[in-house]
């Protein structure tokens, strides 16, 4: 059974940076996708950004590009999320999670590490 | 805003059926997902593909596609089904995925 466990995060003034991780085990990390997927206070999921297997495809939702970078280390089964240039509407529960193929056009993100909370404020 | 749209809320009586709907022009090939949160938790994959379930999901969720919708629809609705629940999509290039605004379901 694959287990996600995140760490990092906190608050931080604006303009400010801050790398979440997200250490996966019980599962064959190197064969997932993985994506980070961010909720506001009292709002709903928003995804965040992707990263392929290999760690050599990165997408980004626009809100982020430029600021935000997701890379892995598939030695260490670890995710992460560097975050810079923080701004108050980054503020949010960050979560982890995994992307599984169930066969044609059926796709799932099936593992969710538990969240991790960023508070961007000064 | 999201592409995806879903009713904000609907309640339920105890032990009836509940149907969440997910409208949008996302599916384009691939089928929705969902997932149940509760508060102060992680999402949790209920129902993939048209209609498939995870280990350890009850088969009072399952889930359709038709045209431009997604339904999530729960049968003899129990109180743990308290939740929000959120359809999502990942687009066909594997390059996003969007999440509908989320419906909250009460169950009376």
């Amino acid at each position: 059974e694959g287990l996600l466990v995140q760490s990092g995060g906190g608050s931080v003034q604006p303009g400010g940076s801050l790398r979440l991780s997200c250490a996966a085990s019980g599962l064959d990390f190197g064969s997932y996708w993985m994506h980070w997927v961010r909720q506001a206070p009292g709002k709903g999921l928003l995804w965040v950004s992707r990263i392929t297997g290999d760690g050599g495809g990165t997408t980004y939702v626009d809100s982020v590009k430029g600021r935000f970078t997701v890379f892995r280390d598939n030695a260490r089964n670890t995710l992460h999320l560097q975050m810079t240039s923080l701004r108050a509407e980054d503020t949010a529960i960050y979560f982890c999670a995994t992307e599984r193929y169930f066969g044609p056009g059926n796709f799932g993100l099936d593992y969710w590490g538990q969240g991790t909370p960023v508070t961007v404020s000064s | 805003s999201s592409e995806l749209t879903q009713d904000p809320a609907v309640s339920v009586a105890l032990g009836q059926t509940v149907r969440i709907t997910c409208q949008g022009d996302s599916f384009r090939g691939n089928s929705a997902s969902w997932y149940q949160q509760k508060p102060g938790q992680a999402p949790l994959l209920v129902v993939y593909g048209a209609n498939s379930r995870p280990s350890g999901i009850p088969d009072r969720f399952f889930g359709s596609d038709s045209g431009n919708t997604a339904s999530l629809t729960i049968t003899g609705a129990q109180v743990d089904d308290e939740a929000d629940y959120y359809c999502g999509f990942r687009d066909r290039s594997g390059n996003h995925w969007v999440f509908g605004g989320g419906t909250k379901v009460t169950v009376l």
